[in-house]
């Protein structure tokens, strides 16, 4: 069964990068997408964006500009890099493996447990 | 963009109701609709893709029903581990990409 870690610094200074990285463990990571959610606290869930096997990206518009998703299938792993943070990208980060074909659409299949990034001087 | 509103925004339910919580989105997402139960401090589950799949592992008290803009998600009895937050989320592959709804709460009554 696939496990999803993530790991990174808890707090960021605003202007700063936040630069986080899900461990995959239990499968490989071919054939799947994976995503980074957020969830600010107290509120909803909001996709950040995906990168597939094939390193093929895709953000949420709303970040685009400051977001980066990068794969390292010989680790294991996959990267969030978003820049030029404010206090409004306080939230709860969670790495998810998906699920994204014609038939199903993209659904977020496994999840890790989150890891929770403020942001303040 | 794709909008997505659940209603409604909380329930309180007793042990043994059947509770329905609505989906629906600002325009066409075919069966692409999957359904997530959250619990406090806990990673989303997944609960039901393509609308009315089921995930493997999920009791089968849950059920998902609906196409094109208007969904639901059905607990025919509902338990105590079933009190959470449970968010829709559409599906569509195509650009700009995907959104979830706001949330309904289910606490006790």
């Amino acid at each position: 069964q696939v496990q999803l870690q993530e790991s990174g610094p808890g707090l960021v200074k605003p202007s700063e990068t936040l630069s986080l990285t899900c461990t995959v463990s239990g499968d490989s990571m071919s054939t799947y997408y994976w995503s980074w959610v957020r969830q600010p606290p107290g509120k909803g869930l909001e996709w950040v964006g995906y990168i597939s096997d094939t390193e093929k990206t895709r953000y949420n518009p709303s970040l685009e500009s400051r977001v980066t998703i990068s794969l390292d299938t010989s680790r294991t792993q996959f990267s969030l890099r978003l820049s030029s943070v404010t206090a409004a990208d306080t939230a709860m980060y969670f790495c998810a493996r998906g699920i994204n074909n014609i038939v199903t659409g993209y659904y977020f299949e496994s999840w890790g447990q989150g890891t929770l990034v403020s942001v303040s001087s | 963009d794709i909008q997505m509103t659940q209603s409604p925004s909380s329930v309180s339910a007793s042990i043994g109701d059947r509770v329905t919580i609505t989906c629906r989105a600002s325009q066409s997402v075919s069966s692409w609709l999957a359904w997530y139960q959250q619990k406090p401090g806990k990673a989303p589950k997944l609960l039901i893709y393509s609308a009315s799949t089921l995930q493997s592992g999920v009791p089968s008290r849950f059920s998902g029903s609906g196409s094109g803009t208007d969904f639901t998600l059905t607990i025919s009895s509902l338990q105590p581990e079933d009190f959470a937050t449970y968010y829709c989320q559409q599906a569509n592959s195509f650009p700009p990409g995907f959104t979830f709804g706001p949330g309904t709460k289910v606490d006790i009554k």
